[in-house]
Parts: structure tokens; sequence; C-alpha cells
């Protein structure tokens, strides 16, 4: 059973705090995103990777940065967190065919910054 | 850029059916998809349809795509409580993007 895993479901952090999402595919995909979900606004993507080592900036990087040391794993950075970045954080992965290329994601992690 | 719209509420009555429908504005969208997220979960493929089709049927679940008008449906029969979840629209352009665009997502409530 295909699985994208994240660290934390829920977590509450104080205002400029480091804060660090973690995410694990085990479908040995290339292609791994952050997405931030907000009532009424979807899904808005923040980063994504098509290579370890490789990032691009989504609609809404300002604030976030990533790391992908390992194909496998894909993290999410707030360098100090702030209240406007409480919301549920999606991860997900995909691979880098032709075809539907169905995203896969994590259950979410609800942050919380107080 | 490409916009996906569709309405963010819908309400059934169980047992009724269920039409969730949606609009995009790339003409290029080569895939169209519906992904279901249940409560306090991430999002699910429900199913999907090449642009070169225009309905796809999948036991309860049925997709109906007008390229011409860029709309895209999806039927949900014998709804039951267990549906009750937000259904998100996304598509995914030609050119060898695998980034789709997803819409704001439909919350289906279903009352009995």
């Amino acid at each position: 059973d295909v699985k994208v895993t994240q660290s934390s479901r829920y977590l509450v952090k104080r205002t400029g705090e480091k804060v660090f999402l973690e995410c694990v595919q085990d479908m040995d995909h290339e292609n791994m995103f952050w997405y931030r979900q907000d009532p009424g606004l979807g899904l808005r993507l923040i980063y994504f990777s098509y290579d370890v080592k490789m990032k691009e900036k989504g609609d809404i990087p300002e604030g976030y940065s990533v790391s992908r040391e390992k194909k496998e794993r894909f993290s999410l950075i707030l360098e100090s967190a702030s209240t406007n970045q409480t919301s549920m954080y999606l991860c997900a992965s995909t691979q880098m065919t032709g075809g539907a290329n169905e995203q896969y994601f994590g259950p979410g992690t609800r942050l919380t910054v107080t | 850029g490409e916009d996906v719209e569709q309405s963010l509420f819908l309400s059934v009555r169980e047992g009724d059916s269920s039409v969730i429908n949606c609009t995009y504005t790339d003409s290029s969208s080569t895939y169209l998809y519906w992904y279901k997220q249940e409560p306090g979960a991430g999002l699910q493929l429900l199913t999907y349809i090449f642009s070169n089709m225009d309905m796809k049927q999948d036991q309860r679940l049925t997709v109906l795509l007008n390229k011409k008008d860029k709309h895209l449906s999806l039927r949900i029969a014998d709804t039951q409580t267990g549906d009750s979840a937000i259904y998100f629209c996304a598509d995914k352009a030609s050119g060898g993007s695998y980034i789709p665009t997803f819409g704001r997502g439909t919350s289906l409530i279903v009352h009995p």
C-alpha cells in the first residue's frame, strides 16, 4: 500500500519559533509538493521538488523554505513562525512520467502558531 | 493563469443523487481529476478523465466532461452519509507539466 507520511498530525508553536514539517513517501516518486489548505481558499502550492536537492517556488513561498536531501523525504521549514501561518499543511508526491500522474497525499499537519 | 472554479457547498438528502460542478479555463488540459478529502485526512484520488473522453462511469460515480464549455461534473448516485466530504476538482495542462491546478473544493453535506 502506497504511503505518504507526515511527522505530526497536530503542532502548536509560538510566534518566532523555527518549525520543521517532515514528509516521507515510500513510492520512489521524483516529485514532491507542499501545500497549505485554508477554508474557502482550497489548496495553495508553497514549494515543490522534482529531484533531490532541487526545489521550485510555488504560488505562496514567502516565509517558507524547503529541503530535499533524500528522494523520499521533503521538509518544509518555517524560519520564524507567524500567526498567519496557522493552517493545515499537506504534503504530496507523484511520479514524473506521462499519464494521469495521480498525486498521493499525506494526512496533513494542522499547525497552530500562537 | 489557469483557474478552476467550483461552488463551496452542496447539501443533499441521503439516497438522492449529488452533482458537483466544476469549470476550468485551460483549454490545453489533458487530465481532469476529482479528489475526495474526508474529515481530518489528506486528499485521495476518486477518479479522473482524459480530455478525449466525455464520460466515465465507476460504480456510483459518473464523470461528465464538456470540453467545449470547459465544464466537468461528478455525479454520485444514491448518496450516503459516508460520502460527506470535500470534493476537489483539478486539471493538468499539456506540455509535460505534472502540477495540477486545484479548485477550492465543494463541501458535500449528506443529511438523513
